[in-house]
């Protein structure tokens, strides 16, 4: 069975702090695939990135950052110098290579940025 | 950009009533969901489909189906609406191949049922 944990309900940090969103999985597949989305205020989830199994490497897109790490199950999510913009929802996603098996979610934290 | 539509923002039904939620995406996705999102339960899967005609059960089917008669469109239904169907239901698409496709979400449909 697959599980995305996402431990923070809700953090609250102030503009230009930075702030790391926690995302722990279990999965007995070998390869999966794990992703971020962000749901702003007006409901709509927008995709962040999406990673294979097979790449560790960390990402960086601007002010996001992902730290992907095998041996402890974890796919965090870092926000630097974080910004009014950057409150949302935030949701991990895990989908493994076996079947035709749709996106389980974690629970989602909920970020607020204060001015 | 993929455009998911989901017919109606608010809804407000009573208990008992048929509840049609509809939903249409416009670049082909072969694949599409019907999530709902409650506080502090996050995103469970009621019903896919990754053909048309062809749906599958997702986490929480039970007191709804679905309709997948055009390959832009799918339906949820609500047979007879319950209180414990308020909620946030959210639509989405993906391209062929579940593995590795993001998903493009639709605005979402609140619903109360009163």
């Amino acid at each position: 069975a697959q599980k995305v944990t996402q431990a923070q309900t809700e953090i609250s940090v102030v503009e230009k702090e930075d702030v790391t969103l926690d995302c722990v999985y279990e999965t007995r597949d070998t390869t999966y695939y794990l992703f971020w989305y962000k749901q702003p205020p007006s409901g709509e989830l927008v995709f962040l990135i999406r990673r294979n199994s097979f790449d560790e490497q960390n990402e960086i897109s601007g002010r996001y950052s992902w730290n992907f790490q095998k041996s402890t199950s974890s796919f965090n999510f870092t926000i630097t110098a974080s910004q009014v913009v950057d409150s949302a929802v935030y949701f991990c996603a895990l989908t493994p290579n076996s079947g035709n098996t749709p996106l389980v979610f974690g629970k989602g934290t909920r970020l607020s940025v204060i001015a | 950009d993929v455009k998911v539509t989901q017919s109606s923002r608010y809804l407000v039904k009573r208990t008992g009533e048929k509840v049609f939620l509809e939903c249409v995406q416009d670049m082909d996705h072969e694949n599409m969901f019907w999530y709902r999102q409650d506080p502090g339960l996050g995103l469970r899967l009621i019903y896919f489909s990754y053909d048309v005609k062809m749906k599958e059960k997702g986490d929480i089917p039970e007191g709804y189906s679905v309709s997948r008669e055009k390959k832009e469109r799918f339906s949820l239904i609500l047979e007879s609406a319950s209180t414990n169907q308020t909620s946030m239901y959210l639509c989405a698409s993906s391209l062929e191949g579940l593995l590795d496709s993001p998903l493009h979400f639709g605005n979402g449909t609140r619903l109360t049922v009163t």
